[in-house]
């Protein structure tokens, strides 16, 4: 199947700095890459749709300027937590999807685990 | 906005056969997914499921589609202490991916 990498895979940064994670389609050119936040034994969440050349979709109740997505290239999309915060902490994972069209597979990012301290 | 239920636990022996049940509300979903989450890792996918298929089966996994009920299971023949794992049913049309809350699967040895 197709290949979507993530980096870091964790990540421990201070309260207060930004920390960035990159998605890359690997095999594969994706338009569009969602990024997902799992909480503790809890399912995932989606927190906004990154869109090649414009800006990203996000979800309800996702602060957009504190979770700045850059979807810059056919295959790199990246999150940003700026001012990271404890309640931050987090599961996050982004996902990718073949360009045949909307209804496809989705393949996911090994996920990074962040920790603010 | 689609509803996804999943059990949250489920306990079986070691060579038994494990199923695991999902119920889900929009019937505009075209693809049905089964995820696998091992601690700490992101999401492997282990399986889909076309809206307009039954039944579909790859080696030891049998997914299963009932369409009027809404119901979606992943049967896990010969379940193996590397099965345990949390499992997670998703599904698609036109939006990004859905999930339910998953299930932790425990593989008793």
């Amino acid at each position: 199947g197709a290949v979507v990498s993530q980096h870091p895979s964790r990540v421990i940064c201070k309260s207060g700095t930004s920390v960035k994670i990159e998605c890359r389609s690997l095999d594969f050119q994706a338009t569009t890459m969602f990024w997902y936040r799992q909480f503790p034994k809890k399912s995932l969440m989606l927190m906004a749709t990154s869109n090649e050349g414009s800006k990203a979709t996000y979800e309800q109740g996702v602060e957009k300027d504190k979770f700045l997505i850059n979807h810059a290239s056919l295959t790199l999309s990246t999150l940003t937590v700026t001012s990271a915060h404890p309640e931050d902490s987090s599961f996050y994972i982004c996902s990718a999807r073949l360009p045949r069209g909307l209804n496809t597979e989705a393949f996911f990012g090994q996920g990074t685990r962040l920790t603010v301290v | 906005g689609e509803d996804v239920e999943q059990s949250l636990f489920l306990s079986v022996r070691e060579g038994d056969s494990s199923v695991i049940n999902c119920t889900y509300t929009d019937s505009s979903s075209t693809y049905l997914y089964w995820y696998k989450q091992e601690p700490g890792a992101g999401l492997q996918l282990l399986t889909y499921i076309f809206s307009n298929m039954d039944m579909k089966q790859d080696q030891r996994l049998t997914v299963l589609l009932n369409k009027k009920d809404k119901h979606l299971s992943l049967r896990i023949a010969d379940t193996q202490t590397g099965d345990s794992a949390i499992y997670f049913c998703a599904f698609s049309g036109n939006t990004p991916l859905v999930f339910g809350k998953g299930t932790r699967l425990s593989v008793i040895a």
